[in-house]
């Protein structure tokens, strides 16, 4: 599976859209690109996961650039309960490894 | 959504002793389960494969006969920690793997173990 990069740690003030971005230069065809948070002290959030399209959901969108390189997960009115490590994740969704290797992840802290 | 849950939530046990850690899914089934560790301050590490009705696959480096694991129904993984030491201290966190148009992995809420 492709590795991700992202920034160490982002800050966002509360109501305002918290955008994370991503970069997954090696990213193959057939490899869907996944966002997943965890919050203190407990198990994973899968958020939202996309091929190429972009995509939106209850939670969050999800917007892949053209060449797939790279993504930005949006959260559009960031609340003090987004604070998390967000984890994004690039692998084969069916027919390939179904592991999920996770990153270092990017720090939201979403201030009042 | 999907809900996987894990029991106990935390455990403190005697250096030496073997824990048990229970991982179902509780609405759907999964015949696929993933065991992470994750340490303090550092991301989640996949430990091993579970697949219902066969050896799991371990990832390099963790000792299969300390960390014990098995997958005997749909719904029900179970991890066991023999001999555990301090350094075994960590959380524990289970994944289901969803076999639906999404595809996803769903996650338990981790357990806390503390070996003193």
């Amino acid at each position: 599976d492709a590795k991700t990069t992202q920034p160490p740690s982002m800050d966002c003030a509360e109501g305002r859209a918290a955008n994370l971005p991503c970069n997954h230069s090696t990213i193959s065809g057939n490899e869907y690109v996944y966002w997943y948070r965890q919050i203190h002290s407990q198990g994973p959030q899968y958020i939202i996961h996309g091929l190429k399209n972009n995509e939106t959901n209850e939670m969050a969108s999800l917007i892949i650039t053209e060449d797939r390189k790279s993504s930005t997960l949006i959260l559009p009115h960031a609340t003090l309960r987004d604070t998390a490590v967000y984890y994004c994740i690039v692998r084969v969704a069916k027919g390939g490894s179904e592991k999920l290797v996770f990153g270092k992840g990017t720090k939201l802290t979403v201030n009042p | 959504g999907a809900v996987v849950s894990q029991h106990p939530s935390w455990v403190i046990c005697k250096s030496g002793t073997s824990v048990k850690i229970e991982c179902r899914s509780l609405d759907f089934q999964a015949t696929t389960m993933f065991w992470y560790r994750q340490f303090p301050k550092q991301s989640l590490m996949l430990m091993a494969t579970s697949n219902e009705g066969s050896k799991a696959t371990y990832e390099q480096g963790v000792e299969k006969d300390k960390f014990l694991i098995n997958h005997a129904s749909l719904t029900l993984s179970t991890l066991t920690v023999t001999s555990a030491h301090p350094e075994d201290s960590s959380f524990y966190i289970c994944s289901a793997l969803h076999g639906g148009t999404a595809y996803e992995q769903y996650f338990g809420p981790g357990t806390r173990l503390t070996v003193t």
